[in-house]
């Protein structure tokens, strides 16, 4: 149980252009679902918090107007990074949470933006 | 705000050799701990969490963890590694009012044959 799915996998894009990123919780609803970044050889840095049906909760330093999230259903998130550029590319990683303490991660979105 | 520390960069450990991982944390208030491996291009997976009770607690694979209120560690433990074992590996503590984790840096075991 507690599986959590992130679509694409993998995805390149060319600068300027508008990516969106799945994130589901397959069999759970998740009141609470969090996205962070990952640099290469680095820790996972938390960039917001989004509770369904209202506006998400950005860390300090990240763009919300260009890290869009939006928290739709008990079940689904989207990140969508907006005017890509370069120094987006990263690994995107999401989490989600029921009512307990414990977040269950997804697999992981390596973004690439020529 | 709470913080943690992993003491260890890289960790390098032959095949059937015990393997502890350190992790030190701060914070204000009473938080929950716990620790994930992660394998190259996925996400974390938990290996074992502390949230109340027994301070040493027993997780997947063959690692376990004790929490030391005094001196705010979580360090992590495997008594025999095998070469599965290899992956990156992070302690992370969140706060039971919102939930949210705060990693450490990560800890590179290598374990070699």
């Amino acid at each position: 149980g507690a599986v959590v799915s992130q679509h694409p996998s993998r995805v390149i894009c060319k600068s300027g252009t508008s990516v969106k990123i799945e994130c589901r919780s397959l069999d759970f609803q998740a009141t609470t679902m969090f996205w962070y970044r990952q640099f290469p050889k680095q820790s996972l840095m938390l960039m917001a918090t989004s509770n369904e049906g209202s506006k998400a909760t950005y860390e300090q330093g990240v763009e919300k107007d260009k890290f869009l999230i939006n928290h739709a259903s008990l079940t689904l998130s989207t990140l969508t990074v907006t005017s890509a550029h370069p120094e987006d590319s990263s690994f995107y990683i999401c989490s989600a949470s029921p009512t307990s303490a414990e977040q269950f991660f997804g697999p992981g979105t390596r973004l690439t933006v020529l | 705000a709470q913080s943690v520390t992993q003491l260890d960069s890289q960790v390098p450990v032959f095949e059937e050799a015990p393997v502890e991982l350190r992790c030190n944390y701060s914070s204000s208030v009473s938080v929950y701990l716990f620790w994930y491996v992660q394998y190259p291009n996925q996400g974390l997976q938990l290996l074992l969490k502390y949230l109340s009770g027994s301070t040493l607690v027993k997780g997947i694979n063959g690692f376990e963890a004790e929490f030391n209120k005094s001196q705010t560690s979580f360090h992590l433990r495997k008594p025999s590694v095998h070469i599965s074992d290899t992956a990156e590996y992070f302690c992370a503590v969140s706060d039971p009012n919102d939930y949210k984790l705060s990693f450490g840096a990560g800890t590179t075991v290598t374990v070699r044959a």
